[in-house]
């Protein structure tokens, strides 16, 4: 059972460069949810789907996109990055119904110069 | 709207000791609350969780956390510490919508 799966595992880049994380899962979730954490912040919300075919704003949104063409996938796009997104990067998933866990991938680690 | 605090980055207990990791969460709605775990370089694990019934709650690896709805609180303890449990703990409040609110996370360093 692999669960949730994101790639690449980490990555150094340019900034101003375009940049796709990408997240699966096989859990047939309905929801699933971008978190970035940063040391004293904890986990901030980016961006989430609540269901194939939908997506809404988190906490911190500005300079990240999503889409959710099915329900396994949920990559999010840096379209130009800058180096405040340096950040371990977590996908998420879970069933309907706020009584819920959150699953989590192992995260990505970006490291914008 | 939701919130959560965790008191205390850092906490630090002796090998056997009792863990207590603080956390208190505002709520407009009855919330469901959780605990999860992160070890170094990995994804977050759920520890526990309370959505409704009984207000003591066991999770995994020895752990448990009382819900407290006077004090808004859902503390996490442990009876005696294991080296093993040295992680990063969260603390998560969830309503209405699917959304977590995460804490800012406490560090539980366990001495030999």
């Amino acid at each position: 059972i692999a669960g949730i799966t994101q790639a690449p595992t980490s990555q150094i880049l340019a900034a101003g460069r375009r940049m796709t994380l990408r997240c699966t899962q096989d859990m047939r979730h309905n929801a699933m949810y971008w978190y970035r954490q940063d040391l004293g912040l904890g986990l901030r919300l980016i961006h989430y789907s609540n269901t194939a075919g939908t997506t809404g704003k988190g906490e911190v949104p500005d300079g990240y996109s999503v889409s959710r063409a099915n329900t396994d996938d949920f990559p999010l796009t840096l379209a130009s990055a800058v180096p405040s997104q340096t950040s371990v990067y977590f996908c998420a998933s879970s069933p309907s119904g706020s009584f819920n866990e959150q699953f989590f991938g192992p995260g990505t680690r970006l490291t914008v110069l | 709207a939701q919130s959560v605090t965790q008191l205390g980055s850092h906490v630090s207990v002796s090998e056997g000791a009792l863990v207590l990791l603080r956390c208190n969460y505002s709520s407009s709605v009855p919330p469901y609350l959780f605990w999860y775990v992160q070890y170094p370089n990995q994804g977050l694990q759920l520890l526990l969780k309370y959505t409704t019934g009984a207000t003591l709650v066991k999770g995994i690896n020895g752990f448990e956390a009382e819900f407290k709805k006077s004090e808004t609180s859902f503390h996490l303890t442990k009876p005696s510490a294991h080296m093993s449990d040295a992680a990063e703990y969260f603390c998560a409040v969830s309503a209405a919508g699917n959304q977590f609110y995460f804490g800012t996370g406490t560090s539980l360093t366990v001495i030999p």
